[in-house]
């Protein structure tokens, strides 16, 4: 059975930094694409960021790039995202996802930035 | 960015009855690949997503055959021929094709 469990949300004021862990279970990470996907309080679903199998390519949305890295170690079946330069904006549930197409989710990790 | 449009946005439905949701593309879904990459969300209350559909009919593992995607290039339909309680959440179309993939702003759908 596929599983994702994702770690590392919490409180964090704004200009501060947190890193995200996802553990997969189930399948082979090394041969999917993993993706981040947030949902804000009460709104919608929205891709953040992603990364090939190899780590060779990584993409983001405009309103992370330069803030998020995403990364991951095939050898520990875990992918993880570096949150930096946390804007109030930026609170919300955060998803690992397998796959270019989301097949499956984690339960989600809340990050809430608030002074 | 590719903007997905759903309609409508509130769905209230009887038990037993069917019920449909539309999700328009501001561009063609289908990829230079020849697939056309338009995947279903349903996300119960206080649950994480879940995918039913992939590339625009194909249903995931242990969907019910009551759910049922169709259509091709920017105009799409998730169809529930009967509406049971467990259907109650919201549902997302989600645009792979282009890069960033988008989502639509999802229907919430009840039980009238």
């Amino acid at each position: 059975e596929v599983q994702l469990v994702e770690s590392g949300g919490g409180l964090v004021q704004p200009g501060g930094s947190l890193r995200l862990s996802c553990e997969a279970s189930g399948f082979t990470l090394k041969t999917n694409w993993m993706t981040w996907v947030r949902q804000a309080p009460g709104k919608g679903l929205e891709w953040v960021a992603n990364i090939k199998q190899d780590g060779s390519e990584k993409y983001y949305v405009d309103s992370v790039k330069g803030r998020f890295t995403i990364a991951r170690d095939n050898a520990k079946n875990s992918l993880s995202l570096h949150l930096n330069s946390l804007r109030a904006e930026d609170t919300a549930v955060y998803y690992c996802t397998r796959g270019a197409n989301f097949a499956n989710w984690g339960q989600g990790t809340l990050v809430t930035v608030s002074s | 960015d590719v903007v997905m449009t759903q309609s409508p946005l509130s769905l209230p439905v009887t038990l037993g009855q069917p019920a449909s949701i539309s999700c328009k593309s501001s561009q063609s879904l289908v990829n230079s690949d020849g697939n056309t990459y338009l995947n279903w969300f349903q996300q119960r209350p206080g649950q994480s997503p879940r995918r039913l559909i992939y590339k625009v009919s194909n249903r995931d593992s242990g969907v019910p055959d009551r759910f049922s995607g169709s259509g091709s290039g920017t105009d799409f339909t998730l169809k529930i021929s009967r509406v049971e309680a467990e259907d109650v959440g919201v549902y997302y179309c989600m645009q792979g094709t282009h890069w960033p993939g988008t989502f639509g702003q999802g229907t919430k759908l009840e039980i009238k």
